[in-house]
């Protein structure tokens, strides 16, 4: 299947500072990338849906000056958690769908944060 | 009211026998599409196994198949001879269309056993 990958794997940071998390497809390209939160035990929440060359639509309820989503290219986008606090602290996954098939949606390996 | 409902929070089986995990949807689409979806302790999402509503045959990969059952709007995913690393939590997720985002039920925890 097609690979997305997602970086970094985990990060702990101080609180106030700014975290990027990558999520890259590395062998096609996505129309449409997705970011969810998951907390423990839970499912996927959706936060926001990221379309190249175009402003990210985010949930309802989800910050979009916290987290900025930024589709740079076919292949690449980024969500950067801006002042971070502990509450922030979660599991971050990327999906991407193919841009050929638009059935599967690929997911990265997901981020672990954790704001001290 | 929830669109993916999972009704079994976890679920045991012995090693090497067949185990099925329940999902059910609510959508008024006519086309749509189900996933499932297997996330081991490690986090990643992995991509199991998809049925399109039209598809006229239950999809199958593998040890995987997916009891799907229309009229009943069931997706069950079912693990033929299961092994220990099949221990992991599963989603049953579904893309309606016009929209490009899945909608995940809330999981099953699937605990294989020797």
């Amino acid at each position: 299947g097609a690979v997305v990958s997602q970086h970094p794997s985990w990060v702990i940071c101080k609180s106030g500072t700014s975290v990027k998390i990558e999520c890259r497809s590395l062998d096609f390209q996505a129309t449409t990338m997705f970011w969810y939160r998951q907390f423990p035990k839970q499912s996927l929440m959706l936060m926001a849906t990221s379309n190249e060359g175009s402003k990210a639509t985010y949930e309802q309820g989800v910050e979009k000056d916290k987290f900025l989503i930024n589709h740079a290219s076919l292949t690449l986008s980024t969500l950067t958690v801006t002042s971070a606090h502990p509450e922030d602290s979660s599991f971050y996954i990327c999906s991407a769908i193919h841009r050929g098939t638009g059935t599967e949606a690929f997911f990265g390996q997901g981020t672990r944060l954790t704001v001290v | 009211a929830q669109k993916i409902t999972q009704t079994q929070p976890g679920m045991f089986v012995q090693e090497k026998e067949a185990v099925t995990l329940d999902c059910t949807y609510d959508t008024s689409d006519q086309s749509y599409g189900l996933f499932w979806y297997k996330q081991p302790s490690s986090g990643e999402m992995i991509f199991l196994i998809y049925q399109g509503s039209y598809d006229e045959q239950n999809a199958t990969e593998g040890r995987y198949s997916l009891n799907f059952q229309k009229a009943r709007k069931s997706a069950n995913l079912v693990i033929s001879a299961s092994q220990l690393g099949d221990s992991a939590m599963y989603f049953c997720a579904m893309r309606e269309v016009g929209y490009s985002t899945l909608t995940f039920g809330k999981g099953t925890m699937l605990l294989v056993s020797p």
